[in-house]
């Protein structure tokens, strides 16, 4: 079982939907929680995180993390056709040498 | 302006031709890292780097040499590239190795024929 699974998507939702994005783990000791947000052509940027359980929001955004599950989500409300991009999970442990350990990425197709 | 600079952006090489990707980056952080993307098995980090000539293998490191002579640079080098080694590569560097934030170059896209 890889440390991080996401769904592989693709995923093509109508403007103005409510998107879930989702990524289960299986190591326990991860404590910070990422999602990063790759445009076409780009690199990954940094989206939100957050550290622990609990829910962060941030505009439109909202990342949930269940720990007792290994579940971690990124909801997207009112999309809009500039969220299309793909949406990378990613992980760590924390500490001196922890590293982020990534999911695969889905890509969102927001459609005007 | 902060950023990670990447070069070339695309190449195309043959089997065998060795060649180096360079990766610059203007934050002065210690922690910098190579990884390569590839459908259905995303980013897969190649080598690292905590700060200057302290190099480590990452989880896909056959084929790659780094070197880190200077803080600020991170060349990847191919000595002798075969076509698995196809990939779209991204640098990456940040404040620490634990550093929540990396900050991603724009990428190589590297085809080996």
């Amino acid at each position: 079982q890889k440390e991080v699974e996401q769904d592989p998507g693709p995923l093509s939702v109508p403007e103005g939907a409510i998107v879930s994005l989702n990524c289960t783990y299986s190591n326990s000791a991860f404590q910070y929680f990422m999602w990063y947000r790759q445009y076409s052509r780009k690199g990954p940027e940094l989206l939100m995180y957050t550290y622990s359980s609990g829910n962060k929001e941030d505009g439109r955004f909202t990342a949930q993390v269940d720990k007792s599950s290994k579940y971690i989500s990124l909801f997207i409300r009112d999309s809009q056709p500039s969220d299309s991009a793909t949406y990378l999970c990613a992980m760590s442990v924390g500490g001196a040498n922890s590293k982020l350990t990534f999911g695969k990425g889905i890509t969102l197709s927001v459609r005007p | 302006e902060a950023q990670v600079t990447q070069n070339p952006r695309y190449l195309i090489t043959v089997t065998g031709k060795k060649l180096t990707v360079t990766c610059s980056q203007n934050m002065n952080h210690e922690y910098m890292s190579w990884y390569r993307q590839d459908p259905g098995l995303g980013l897969r980090q190649i080598y690292y780097s905590m700060n200057v000539e302290v190099t480590d293998k990452g989880d896909v490191p056959e084929g790659y040499k780094v070197s880190r002579k200077e803080k600020r640079n991170f060349p990847l080098i191919l000595e002798s590239p075969s076509p698995n080694q196809t990939s779209l590569y991204f640098c990456a560097s940040s404040i620490s190795r634990d550093s929540l934030e990396a900050f991603f170059g724009q990428g190589t896209r590297l085809t080996v024929v």
